[in-house]
């Protein structure tokens, strides 16, 4: 079975630091990769996707992801945080027709 | 496993129909959620219950309705159905309804496509 696995379930960081939010899955198979944030009191919103291409994948508002495939991983990045980052961020893999989620990391950005 | 439940995986039907959703949440979660997803993209939030009562309304068709039955599980009806339909519709669950640190827990989604 597919699983989707977000180690860190809360990360407190400070303004202008950097912060890595971790996302390891489970597929021994060719599988499409996003990162979706939802900030407070509003509905899920696609971050940024990997489907093909460049290992590294990245936003409009400064964040980044690198798709490894040899550690399963889809780490998501970003080198200077605002306040404004803090939401809770969701990794999927889609295998297929299929959406398997991670349980989320809230990330709080701390002034 | 997130320990949702979406039942069926697939559905295939044809325009003008109407089926019907299901998912059970997490044992003792009392908050489902649905989303609308097209391929690659965002998730669109479509309605909230918690405890059997509609807590929250997003962006739902007035051809879409929803509840959720005294044991927590949740069907999404989907009536008079249209092309732009097709779709990955997700349930989710939580203990509580979000506002605080509450995890979501996300099914595997139901794949629509409206021949």
């Amino acid at each position: 079975a597919q699983s989707v696995t977000q180690l860190d379930s809360q990360v407190p960081v400070f303004e202008e630091a950097p912060v890595e939010l971790r996302c390891n899955y489970s597929s021994s198979v060719s599988v499409y990769l996003f990162w979706y944030v939802q900030y407070p009191n509003q509905g899920l919103q696609l971050l940024l996707k990997y489907l093909s291409g460049s290992t590294l994948v990245e936003s409009i508002n400064g964040f980044e992801a690198e798709f490894n495939k040899s550690q399963t991983s889809f780490h998501l990045r970003k080198p200077s945080v605002h306040i404004s980052d803090t939401a809770e961020y969701f990794c999927a893999v889609r295998r297929g027709n299929q959406f398997y989620f991670g349980t989320g990391t809230s990330l709080t950005v701390i002034p | 496993d997130s320990g949702v439940t979406q039942t069926p995986k697939h559905l295939i039907t044809a325009t003008g129909q109407r089926v019907t959703l299901r998912c059970s949440p997490r044992s003792g979660d009392l908050s489902v959620y649905w989303y609308q997803q097209s391929l690659d993209q965002g998730l669109q939030f479509l309605i909230q219950y918690y405890n059997g009562e509609e807590r929250a309304k997003g962006n739902i068709l007035e051809r879409f309705s929803a509840q959720q039955f005294p044991d927590l599980h949740s069907e999404l009806n989907l009536s008079s159905l249209e092309l732009g339909d097709s779709a990955l519709y997700f349930c989710a669950s939580s203990v509580a309804p979000r506002g605080g640190n509450e995890k979501l827990f996300f099914g595997s989604g139901t794949q629509l496509s409206v021949l």
